[in-house]
């Protein structure tokens, strides 16, 4: 069955440390989307890609890139890890953008990451 | 911009209790409305989606109609279970936003035996 994996699944790391959390879907989805998940501001959109090659800020990029250079796999990368990066990280991947605004996304399980 | 706003929570429930969670969206164009559910320590999940105006999105008992009047998109079930305790999200995309999905802060959902 096609799906949508993420790893680690817990991580702690420190503060200065580079980190990268790995997304990986075998839907054959063109786009990917990656998200954090805080209290009181729920899901929030930090990059996005259409294609490979493809990147996009989202609404809270500050401090992480993206990059895709293959359908399957957009790994996000904290440069310089931050206490306030203490967070859930989503993954989601859905299918492309010819076929209408209704398809839905699909989540990963997500990444608790540890910023101490 | 576009954005979502649902009601807060925690909401505690007992089972078989009547459950309605507000949605309501601010929207340039026409989007395509959605709900998701988490479980805990799980991913987020489709519930149910609406594409345009008076559509009903109907999933495991949950209903929810798309009104474009009141922009509003509220999440009901008629008599709820415990395994039905999860976080609620209400989302919209629209396609002058390059599809992207703009999610409500969530609704933590109880139900009590």
């Amino acid at each position: 069955d096609a799906e949508i994996t993420q790893s680690p699944r817990h991580k702690i790391t420190e503060t200065g440390r580079q980190v990268t959390l790995a997304c990986h879907q075998t839907w054959n989805h063109n786009n990917m989307f990656w998200y954090r998940q805080d209290l009181g501001h729920g899901l929030r959109l930090i990059h996005y890609s259409y294609g490979v090659q493809d990147t996009n800020k989202g609404e809270v990029s500050d401090g992480y890139s993206v990059s895709r250079s293959n359908t399957e796999d957009l790994p996000l990368t904290l440069e310089s890890a931050a206490s306030s990066q203490t967070s859930v990280y989503f993954c989601a991947s859905s299918d492309k953008l010819l076929a209408a605004t209704y398809n839905e996304q699909f989540f990963g399980p997500g990444t608790r990451l540890t910023v101490l | 911009g576009d954005s979502v706003t649902q009601m807060e929570g925690p909401v505690t429930l007992s089972e078989e209790a009547f459950l309605t969670i507000n949605c309501t969206y601010t929207a340039t164009g026409y989007p395509s409305l959605f709900w998701y559910v988490q479980y805990p320590g799980e991913g987020l999940q489709l519930l149910l989606k609406a594409t345009k105006a008076d559509d009903k999105g109907s999933n495991k008992g949950f209903e929810a109609t798309y009104r474009k009047e009141t922009t509003s998109f509220h999440l009901e079930k008629g008599s709820v279970q415990v395994s039905d305790s999860a976080v609620y999200f209400c989302a919209l995309s629209e396609s002058n936003t390059g599809n992207q999905f703009y999610f409500g802060t969530g609704t933590s959902l109880t139900v009590i035996p």
